[in-house]
This record gives C-alpha cells, structure tokens and sequence, in this order.
C-alpha cells in the first residue's frame, strides 16, 4: 500500500523565481493538504483541496497557490520567491476533508 | 483562533526511562479533535494518535500512552521505557471541521533524544 509521495525531494531556487511541488496521495484518500515547516517549528497550514477545489486556506499570500487533479494528485505552486519560503513542503492526504491527515517526506524548498 | 502549546523545547533521558511530553490547547470549538505526530530526522511526520473532544478516556497503545483532560485542556503524551528509537520531534496538533474542511493547527515540538 502506497503512502503520500511527493517530488522533487530537494530544490533549489533563486528569489524571484517561480516553483512547482507535486504530491499524490496515499491510495484510496481523496483529499490533500499542503503544509508549510520552516526549520525549528511546527507546520503551518497554506490549504487543502477536495473535489478539486480549494476548501480552506492559510494566512499564506497569493503567490502561493495550488491544483488538484482527477486522480487526486495536487500540486503546490508558490510565485516571486523569497528567502522566507525556505523550507520543508509537506503534503498530506486523508479520506475525506475531515478524516486523519497523513503525510509524506516532503520537499526541501531552498532559496538563495 | 486556536493554539498549541509544547512548553518542553527539548527532552533528553536514558534509555529505559518514561518521559511524558505536555501539550495544551486553546480553542472556542465544543467540538475538535486532538493529535500527535512524530517527525524522525526523515521528516515524515507519522501519525500516531487521534482524538475527538467527546472521548476523554485515556488510551495506551504498548509503550505509548496518552492522557486527555478538557478541564485542564491538555492531552499529554508518556513514553514507558523509552528506547533510542524513540528519539524524534514529537508535535502535537489540533483541528475543528469547519464548513467540511479541517486544517491542522500545530505545537512547536518537543524534541526528545534518548540516549543509550
């Protein structure tokens, strides 16, 4: 049984440029949320989406924006980078909008 | 808005130990459910437990155990004789359904290092 994966693994970018993360869901969930951890702290949450639409959203900014796909695949797209968005990307998925949310690996997001 | 609080930065004991880590909650919802995750240095974060606001029992899952008090909100987390696989951040998070969608509101962790 296949968990949440997510690709790349790492990356690396410059300010200023654009990003695509890419995550699918364990098998059988139909629901991703996208999760923000910079180093020494807990996640924050950016969004989630269900039916391919986004559902809920964090007190993240525009330039961060998401899809979902038929497949329940989702991918995370963050614009004009900063230094600030140097972080771990994590992507988790459940049955449902409102069952336990589990996560994958995630994707090491560096900015220089 | 909702909160967690993880007072313990960092723990460190000997093997064999019990150690219990504290979390507690601010939130407004009658209804919400209560989680801890453990984050290895892989970075996955892997669910351990989940609880609803209803069910106040404690449970125990082998070593783990868990201990949920509304009137204090708190929902800690003990860990009999400890083992060096233990060793982790250990988060605690919180979350109410709000118009069909639930988002995940996390403690800063506590990171618990247990030495041989």
């Amino acid at each position: 049984d296949a968990g949440v994966t997510q690709s790349p693994t790492h990356l690396i970018k410059t300010r200023g440029q654009q990003v695509t993360l890419r995550c699918s869901p364990k098998s059988g969930h139909d629901t991703v949320s996208w999760y923000q951890q910079a180093l020494g702290q807990g996640p924050q949450f950016i969004f989630q989406y269900y039916e391919e639409e986004e559902r809920q959203r964090g007190n993240f900014p525009d330039r961060f924006s998401g899809h979902q796909f038929p497949n329940y695949s989702s991918e995370l797209n963050v614009n004009a980078l900063l230094l600030g968005d140097s972080a771990l990307y994590l992507c988790a998925s459940s049955y449902g909008a409102t069952d336990t949310q589990y996560f994958g690996p995630g994707t090491r997001l560096t900015v220089l | 808005a909702q909160k967690v609080t993880q007072a313990q930065t960092e723990i460190s004991v000997v093997e064999k130990e019990d150690v219990t880590l504290d979390c507690v909650y601010e939130t407004r919802d009658t209804t919400y459910y209560l989680f801890w995750y453990k984050q290895p240095p892989s970075g996955e974060l892997v669910f351990l437990i989940r609880r609803n606001s209803f069910d106040e029992q404690n449970e125990i899952s082998g070593r783990y155990s868990w201990n949920f008090q509304k009137s204090t909100s708190s929902f800690n987390f003990t860990i009999t004789a400890s083992q060096v696989v233990d060793s982790a951040v250990y988060f605690c998070a919180l979350t109410s359904i709000i118009q069909g969608a639930q988002k995940l509101v996390f403690g800063q962790g506590t990171r618990l290092t247990i030495n041989p």
